[in-house]
């Protein structure tokens, strides 16, 4: 079946234009999350939705980034006034089960390809 | 916080070779462990995991056993290939905070025939 996409792959943009990141995860997945990956770093903890509902914004690192998922299936990440160090991977995965404390927390994310964002 | 600390590469080995990437991780409670991989021009892949103490994760000939008292999840093959280049993420979850992952800064390995 289909794995987790992202869209676009590449993303160039210049300082202070907005961007929009599309993932799309497995169908049924109730647990998405998202995670930013600069240059030769491991891949650090953005957000986390549980179907529709924004349990866990604390890895935003600022408030020009904004993340939703409306409908409980795609997600968008969205950058506001882009700076150069933004420019980074940004990692969607997705989970069948619920996150927190009731949940498995053993059972594997699935990640998506990733978009580059560079911004000049 | 949690961490994870895994040993900087890049590490360069011949074809055969044993390999050891060293992890250590600082968390509370009881963390799972993983290791997640990267092949060139792919996504994050889970290679292996444990989920408690003394556990031993395997897969494709890699190994990493969870140990508590070390605070360990080293990453072992016995007889690398070319086609294992990659980078390599040591990684925890603990039950708190919605299950994220956290990274350590990854391992590059290059594999020379």
């Amino acid at each position: 079946g289909a794995g987790v996409s992202q869209s676009p792959r590449y993303k160039v943009a210049k300082r202070g234009q907005d961007v929009a990141l599309r993932c799309d995860p497995i169908s049924g997945h109730v647990s998405l999350f998202w995670y930013q990956q600069a240059l030769g770093q491991g891949p650090e903890f953005l957000t986390y939705f549980q179907n529709e509902a924004q349990l866990d914004k604390s890895g935003l690192p600022s408030d020009r980034f904004f993340a939703e998922r409306p409908e409980g299936s795609v997600s968008t990440l969205k950058i506001q006034r882009t700076q150069q160090e933004d420019s980074a991977v940004y990692l969607c995965a997705s989970s069948p089960t619920l996150g927190g404390i009731t949940g498995q927390s053993h059972n594997e994310q699935f990640f998506g390809p990733g978009t580059r964002l560079t911004v000049l | 916080g949690d961490s994870v600390t895994q040993m900087e590469g890049p590490v360069t080995l011949s074809e055969e070779a044993c390999l050891t990437i060293n992890c250590t991780y600082t968390a509370t409670g009881y963390p799972s462990l993983f290791w997640y991989v990267q092949y060139p021009g792919e996504g994050l892949q889970l290679l292996l995991k444990a989920t408690k103490a003394d556990d031993k994760g395997s897969n494709k000939g890699f190994e990493a056993t969870y140990r508590k008292e070390t605070t360990s999840f080293h990453l072992e093959k016995g007889s690398v290939q070319v086609s294992d280049s990659a980078v390599y993420f040591c990684a925890l979850r603990n039950s708190g905070g919605y299950n994220k992952l956290i990274f350590g800064a990854g391992t590059r390995l290059a594999v020379h025939p």
